[in-house]
């Protein structure tokens, strides 16, 4: 499979816990970006990283939220003490590098459900 | 900050209509615009993909215009097919990230 994998696919939890999300890139991409997603709305901005670099980070990451991607390959974002606001779809994309004409394409998504 | 938006919101046809669904954004900065499509529940499909420097792509039924002076973009959608609903997004590259607008929900009627 040559696609960007997500996992899990879906996840519910309870306010207050703690859930962590895996994102596998494309082999040879070394951008790879995080987004969220809530229900009517088109997906925000959240995180990028050039290899295992996180590049910048939207003020939509608060303290609770943390991402890494050790040795430049998958990259999983983790929410702490997790809110009902925080239910949404989260996306990865990756992409090559570059500011320039570089397509992202994206994975399945995880839905994140707190109740 | 780049705006994106999306008119209209929802969009109802009878199979066989052409679709027209538009984009308008308030940065001409940009590097490219992608038009993707979402099924409910899921994730993001690429249809299209435009560069700054093109006026227009092409694949199969589906033609994207993008004016990038004005500011707009265009999906035409031909001969519409029940499988055509879905969620349509168009997003603009600017700096490294993508600013989405909210899409245009379509319901092709059989």
């Amino acid at each position: 499979d040559t696609g960007v994998s997500q996992n899990p696919r879906h996840k519910i939890t309870k306010r207050g816990q703690n859930v962590t999300f895996r994102c596998d890139p494309i082999s040879e991409h070394n951008r790879l970006y995080w987004y969220r997603q809530t229900l009517g709305q088109g997906p925000e901005f959240l995180t990028y990283f050039q290899n295992e670099a996180q590049l910048e980070k939207s003020r939509l990451l608060s303290d609770r939220f943390s991402a890494e991607r050790p040795k430049g390959s998958f990259s999983t974002l983790e929410i702490q003490r997790t809110e009902q606001g925080d239910s949404a779809m989260y996306l990865c994309a990756s992409s090559l590098p570059g500011r320039g004409s570089y397509e992202q394409y994206f994975g399945p998504g995880t839905r994140l459900t707190v109740t | 900050k780049q705006e994106v938006t999306q008119i209209p919101a929802a969009l109802s046809v009878p199979e066989g209509e052409n679709l027209v669904l538009n984009c308008s954004f308030t940065d001409s900065a940009i590097y490219n615009l992608q038009w993707f499509r979402q099924d409910p529940g899921k994730g993001l499909t690429s249809l299209l993909l435009i560069q700054s420097s093109q006026r227009e792509q092409t694949s199969g039924r589906l033609n994207a215009s993008l004016d990038k002076s004005s500011g707009r973009s265009t999906l035409y959608i031909a001969a519409s097919q029940p499988g055509d609903s879905a969620t349509y997004l168009c997003a603009v590259k600017y700096d490294y990230k993508l600013s989405f607008g909210a899409g245009t929900t379509v319901t092709v009627r059989a």
